[in-house]
């Protein structure tokens, strides 16, 4: 069962246009971030957060940035969007943000950049 | 650096046949472990988790023990079925500094009928 609701499910769009994709989570949960899934499915952070405090940010590109107004919701932007940003977005949560913890996946946002 | 190692990229078998997907990490001190799968259209689901040495964790029929020995999360399972067809992956949790979760590279597994 989806707790975590992504949109839009997908969008195309040209180089150089800002998007934005939206994030919401029903857990409850503390900690949200954003995953890359490349076109080898290749997983890679992008951000996480936690009670509106960046935590990790894994040598993203500026042009993105996530916006959280609180713990339910993270959006990502792209300012400026590139060829190479063509991929699937995947947000998650988490209870806390520690070591054991699972995370659960949104259905992600296809993003193609013509 | 830390980092998961999934050996195979694909891998095709036919229903009823033995399932073993190779994982192998490299981090200090006793990362948690994971699997996740992932079906099309959706994002990756928690399978199951180990924390500790010689921890076994199972969940739908697949199983895979933690082993620091040999630094492996092995996934196996006795008998596929065609719904098993999915990615699979591996994951390390980070503890270090700030908590990550670091997947690899993910195993396609098609079950044919």
């Amino acid at each position: 069962e989806t707790a975590v609701f992504q949109t839009p499910n997908y969008h195309v769009t040209q180089v150089g246009n800002e998007v934005s994709f939206n994030c919401k989570q029903t857990l409850g949960h503390d900690t949200m971030y954003w995953y890359k899934q490349d076109s080898k499915k290749l997983l890679k952070i992008m951000f996480s957060y936690n009670n509106k405090q960046l935590i990790v940010n894994e040598t993203v590109p500026r042009r993105f940035s996530p916006q959280s107004s609180d713990k339910a919701h993270l959006n990502l932007r792209i300012k400026s969007v590139e060829p190479e940003d063509s991929a699937v977005y995947l947000c998650a949560s988490s209870l806390q943000g520690v070591s054991n913890e699972r995370l659960f996946f949104g259905h992600g946002t296809k993003l193609s950049v013509l | 650096g830390d980092s998961v190692t999934q050996t195979e990229g694909q891998v095709a078998l036919s229903e009823e046949d033995f399932l073993t997907i190779h994982c192998n990490y490299s981090a200090s001190g006793y990362p948690a472990l994971f699997w996740y799968v992932q079906y099309p259209g959706e994002g990756p689901q928690f399978l199951f988790r180990a924390s500790r040495d010689k921890e076994k964790g199972s969940s739908r029929g697949f199983e895979a023990t933690y082993d620091k020995g040999t630094t492996s999360f092995h996934l196996r399972k006795a008998s596929v079925q065609e719904s098993d067809s999915a990615v699979y992956y591996c994951a390390l949790g980070l503890s270090s500094g700030s908590w990550q979760l670091i997947f690899g590279s993910g195993t396609q597994l098609t079950v044919m009928p």
